[in-house]
């Protein structure tokens, strides 16, 4: 089993929708999680953090359920510039002081004018 | 120019050959990153490293070998390139890692090719 999971889509969305993807991992131990976001060609950049609290950033707002090993992500009034792949990723401690970023295959999203 | 950085952005090479992938960054990270991601498969670590002259195997070693003598480069070789290596590559640095949210900068990837 992979160990961060994501609907790779795509989600084709008009302008102005909301739309949310959804995210599992499967290692309790866990640290910390992320959003990355990843334009056709380019390199990853963080979008945002994610809290247990669940945090908002502008029109994105993220969730964690560390009980479900769930996060979300929660897009509103969508914008064309919007249209990348997300990537969900998540920092788990593998021991010996060590700690590894381990990334979803991500969500495609195209925003249709 | 400030940031992490990628040589060469683009290369191919023969399969048996020997090539190296540069990765700089300028802002004195602790960890330092190698990425490839394919289509499938997203992004999957090959080696990091915690500081210099300390580094550590990642989910897809093989084939890999890293060093990291000083802070700021992290070079990562194809010992004898196979097609199966055919990706692109990100390095990636980071300031500190942990329990905090501690961002992951990437640098822009390499293409390579193995024919």
């Amino acid at each position: 089993r992979k160990e961060v999971e994501q609907d790779p889509g795509p989600f084709n969305v008009p302008e102005g929708a909301t739309v949310a993807f959804n995210c599992t991992y499967s290692n309790s131990a866990s640290q910390s999680f992320f959003w990355y976001r990843q334009d056709c060609r380019k390199e990853p950049k963080l979008l945002m953090s994610v809290y247990s609290s669940g945090n908002e950033d502008g029109r994105f707002t993220a969730q964690l359920n560390r009980a479900s090993q769930y996060i979300s992500l929660l897009i509103r009034d969508s914008k064309l510039s919007d249209s990348a792949t997300y990537l969900c990723v998540v920092n788990l401690y593998s021991g010996a002081g060590s700690y590894q970023l381990t990334f979803g295959k991500g969500t495609k999203l195209s925003v249709i004018p | 120019d400030a940031g992490i950085t990628q040589s060469p952005r683009y290369k191919i090479t023969e399969t048996g050959r020997q090539v190296t992938l540069m990765c700089h960054q300028t802002w004195s990270h602790s960890y330092m990153f190698w990425y490839r991601q394919d289509l499938g498969h997203g992004l999957r670590l090959i080696y990091y490293s915690a500081a210099a002259d300390i580094t550590d195997k990642g989910e897809v070693p093989d084939g890999y070998v890293v060093s990291r003598s000083k802070t700021e480069n992290f070079p990562l070789t194809l010992e004898s390139a196979t097609r199966s290596q055919t990706s692109v590559y990100f390095c990636a640095s980071s300031e500190t890692f942990g329990r905090g949210n501690t961002e992951a900068f990437f640098g822009q990837g390499t293409r390579l090719t193995v024919v």
